[in-house]
Parts: structure tokens; C-alpha cells; sequence
């Protein structure tokens, strides 16, 4: 069965960090691209980064780019969120999702599954 | 560019629902539309991708279409049932592979 379970979440102050993790099982990890997409609570989907099967090529969205940095470990199965100079805005969970249908060296821009996601709160 | 989606729609048990995604700027028809179902408390899973394609495992009374003239896509939903009772959210991107999601539809089951 394939899963990916996100931990890492918390509450953290206005310009701190935080790294999130998803471990994925049930899949060959490493054919897959792979995306962070997040929601604030009773709000809508934005997607956030993606990364390829082999982590040398990556891309995020502007609302993040420079703050946040994805990146993947093969060896143990796991994707990251490394996110720094936190923003109240930045307040949501955040889904690990990996790309569909297929594998490949080209994304489909389309995500399942998706897991449980992390709730990231930036407060004071 | 923006998908735009009805903030909610309602219907009844075993009747139909269309649920519209309308693209601001750019073709419909030019980068693919997925479809993410998000029951309360729970994460979304895509029940169509590429515009009109059903993943493995989602039944055949969900369907997608696109519409060039009003630079819309279609979820459709028959044969309502209450699991269906959930957010659905339209999903493309453009050429530079922005990805766009739609504010999301709550489908009411009455």
C-alpha cells in the first residue's frame, strides 16, 4: 500500500524555521517527482515546491521561493520542507503528495496520493 | 490566471451535479484540468485527471469534460449518493508550470 505520512509540524515565531518530513512507503520513492502543497484550514489548495526523482531539479512557488527549500533523502525514503523566515502567511497544513499517474523524468503536474498532512502555525 | 468555481452546490440523493471550473486567462484546453475530492478531515485524492481520465478505483459516476467556447471544465457526479457529500477542487497549470487550484466547490448531499 503506498503511504506518506508528514511529521515536523508545529508552532513557531514570526522569522523562525522549521523542516517538515514525509516518509513514503509501498513505491519505488525515487522514480517518483514529488510536491508540497498546502491549505489553510477551511481554505483552498496551493501548491508549494516539487522535486525530481533524483533531487537535482526542483522549483517553488514565488509566495515561497527563497524561504523554502525542498529536497529529498533516496537512502531513507524521505521528502523535506526546509521552510525559514516564516510568515504568519505561511500558516497551513502542508500535504506531501507524489505526482500521477506515472514515473518518469517529466512531471504530470497532477498529485495523488497525498498524505495526512502538518499543521505549520506561525504565532507570536 | 485564475479557476473560478461556484462556492457551493446542492442536490439531491441518485440526481446529477455539474460542478464548473472556468479559466480566467489562457486556454482550458491548453494545459490538462484535474479534479481533487476533499471529504471533511480528511486529504484530497484526485478523482480525475487529464480532463476526462478516472484514476483506478473511482467510480464510473464521476466524469470530467472541458468546454473550449466558455473556457470551462465539468465535473460531473450521477447518481448522487451521500459519500459524495464534499469540497472538490479543479487543479491546472500553465505554460511555465505554475500550478492553479480553484477556490474549491462544497457539494452538498441533501
Amino acid at each position: 500500500e503506498v503511504q506518506l505520512v508528514e511529521s515536523g509540524g508545529g508552532l513557531v515565531q514570526p522569522g523562525g524555521s522549521l523542516r517538515l518530513s514525509c516518509a513514503a512507503s509501498g513505491f519505488t520513492f525515487s522514480f517518483y517527482w514529488m510536491h508540497w502543497v498546502r491549505q489553510v484550514p477551511g481554505k483552498g489548495l496551493v501548491w508549494v515546491s516539487r522535486i525530481n526523482g533524483d533531487g537535482t531539479n526542483t522549483s517553488h512557488a514565488d509566495s515561497v521561493k527563497g524561504r523554502f527549500t525542498i529536497s529529498r533523502d533516496n537512502a531513507k525514503n524521505t521528502l523535506y520542507l526546509q521552510m525559514n523566515s516564516l510568515r504568519a502567511e505561511d500558516t497551513a497544513v502542508y500535504y506531501c503528495t507524489r505526482d500521477f499517474p506515472s514515473y518518469g523524468p517529466h512531471f504530470s503536474n497532477s498529485f495523488d496520493p497525498w498524505g495526512q498532512g502538518t499543521l505549520v502555525t506561525v504565532s507570536s | 490566471f485564475l479557476l473560478a468555481q461556484p462556492h457551493s452546490v446542492s442536490e439531491s440523493p441518485g440526481k446529477t451535479v455539474v460542478i464548473s471550473c472556468t479559466r480566467s486567462s489562457g486556454s482550458i484546453a491548453s494545459n490538462y484540468v484535474q479534479w481533487y475530492q476533499q471529504r471533511p478531515g480528511s486529504a484530497p485524492t484526485i478523482v480525475i485527471y487529464e480532463d476526462n481520465q478516472r484514476p483506478s478505483g473511482v467510480p464510473d459516476r464521476f466524469s470530467g469534460s472541458i468546454d473550449s467556447s466558455s473556457n470551462s471544465a465539468s465535473l460531473t457526479v450521477s447518481g448522487l449518493k451521500t459519500e459524495d457529500e464534499a469540497d472538490y477542487y479543479c487543479q491546472s497549470y500553465d505554460s511555465s508550470n505554475h500550478v492553479v487550484f480553484g477556490g474549491g466547490t462544497k457539494l452538498t448531499v441533501l
